[in-house]
């Protein structure tokens, strides 16, 4: 059974940072983008980073380049979002999906439960 | 970046009813463009694929339609369990982008 299943979430003061993390089974992970995607309550869905297999390319939304950065480690099975300077516009569910991806062209075909980030003072 | 604007965004139906929800993109994306299912405090589900494809699984009451610029996804004959909210995205150019969804409640 496909298993994604993120942590590290949780309540942080603006220009803080905090760590995501997604531990995958069910499917090997070396073999496929991967990808975070968030919600802030009440709105609509939004893509923030995408990495390649090998983590030898990666694409952010604009609104954090330079304050996350996604990483994965194949071996540990795990996909991580470093986020820095975190504003309150931050603030949403942030979840991990596996993305199928042909070229730059992707799609999420299987998502994890979510995790909540909340940035506030 | 590509706009995705769908409508209506909140829809009230009735069970056995038909409905159709639009999705219009800013530019040209031929038919890179998926559906998703998200019900509340749960992760999206994938429902369909270039445009028109029906993800293994989604029960055919589901259909995708269009290209270019103007989608459609219709349900044709709600059901209880398809009271969601759902929501277009394109993958036709970075950055990925979705729609804003739409709420479909029981009437």
């Amino acid at each position: 059974e496909m298993q994604l299943v993120e942590s590290g979430g949780g309540l942080v003061q603006p220009g803080g940072s905090l760590r995501l993390s997604c531990g995958v089974s069910g499917f090997t992970l070396s073999s496929y983008w991967m990808s975070w995607v968030r919600q802030a309550p009440g709105k609509g869905l939004e893509w923030v980073a995408n990495i390649k297999q090998d983590g030898s390319e990666k694409y952010y939304v604009d609104s954090v380049k330079g304050r996350f950065t996604i990483s994965r480690d194949n071996a540990k099975s795990s996909l991580y979002l470093q986020m820095n300077s975190l504003r309150a516009e931050d603030t949403a569910i942030y979840y991990c999906a596996r993305a199928d991806c042909i070229s730059t062209s992707c799609l999420f075909d299987y998502w994890g439960q979510g995790i909540l980030v909340t940035v506030s003072s | 970046d590509i706009q995705l604007t769908q409508s209506p965004s909140f829809l009230s139906a009735s069970v056995g009813d038909r409905v159709t929800i639009t999705c219009r993109a800013s530019e040209d994306i031929d038919s890179y463009l998926v559906w998703y299912q998200q019900k509340p405090g749960k992760a999206p589900k994938l429902l369909i694929y270039a445009a028109s494809t029906l993800q293994s699984g989604v029960p055919s009451r589901f259909s995708g339609s269009g290209s270019g610029t103007e989608f459609t996804l219709t349900i044709s004959s709600l059901q209880p369990e398809d009271f969601a909210t759902y929501s277009c995205q394109q993958l036709n150019s970075y950055p990925i982008t979705f729609g804003q969804g739409t709420r479909l409640e029981i009437k």
